[in-house]
């Protein structure tokens, strides 16, 4: 299973908007509503950000949003602010007989 | 609150073995599906291994296949990752977490991480 792929990096000002997208294929993101979205700062874990596509866990900013069309997600980001500066990471569910999830290769997010 | 904490790792060399230790707290480990997720070095995400919550149900990704085992002992709170025939490849941060969904599909909380280093 080939990891899904995301831009190397992306960049925007404060209060900007940002997409990140993610594309898999028609056996991973295209078939299942399953996509995740992962935070991490350097030198700390990931953090949950968006789950089941489109979802935010409790305490995450409605600044952060999930979406789908066709093999792509995308994560947006509205009114960038300065602890947004991570990486990014997506992941979709790609299995159903085993348990099987792809990551993406991660997407840089600067905020000038 | 949830917290999951790794240890274990360290230096080991090329064929050697490590276990690690993932102590759960805040929350009812024995009803959760857990994972290991790993990350090389200047690397991306990658899933290693996967436990039911009673430990029936057990899933490897290809790479670890064969060496590596996950165990959990619900008594203590805690998940395991055995590390056999390690190679230089699987030098990488060690992160357990926590699965969640139906079907499980995405991972609430994670721990900080133990990193493993093959070497010789």
């Amino acid at each position: 299973q080939s990891a899904l792929t995301q831009p190397a990096s992306v960049s925007g000002s404060p209060g900007q908007s940002i997409t990140i997208s993610c594309t898999g294929t028609s056996s991973d993101v295209g078939n299942y509503n399953l996509v995740s979205w992962y935070q991490q700062h350097p030198g700390k874990a990931p953090k949950l950000m968006i789950y089941e596509g489109s979802k935010r866990p409790s305490g995450v900013s409605n600044r952060f949003s999930g979406s789908k069309s066709g093999n792509t997600a995308s994560l947006t980001i509205s009114g960038l602010q300065a602890e947004d500066e991570a990486d990014y990471y997506c992941c979709s569910y790609a299995g159903s007989s085993t348990f099987h999830v792809v990551f993406g290769g991660g997407t840089k997010l600067t905020v000038l | 609150q949830e917290q999951l904490v790794e240890s274990g790792g360290g230096l080991v060399k090329p064929g050697g073995s490590l276990r690690l230790s993932c102590a759960a707290s805040g929350f009812t480990f024995s009803d959760y599906y857990m994972s290991w997720i790993r990350q090389a070095p200047g690397k991306g995400l990658e899933w290693v291994s996967y436990i039911s919550s009673s430990g029936i149900i057990i899933y490897y990704a290809d790479s670890v296949k064969g060496r590596f085992t996950i165990s959990r002992d619900n008594a203590k709170n805690s998940l395991y990752l055995q590390m056999n025939s390690l190679r230089a490849e699987d030098t990488a941060v060690y992160y357990c977490a926590r699965v969640r969904g139906i079907p499980r599909s995405y991972f609430d909380y994670w721990g900080q991480g133990t990193l493993v280093t093959v070497s010789s």
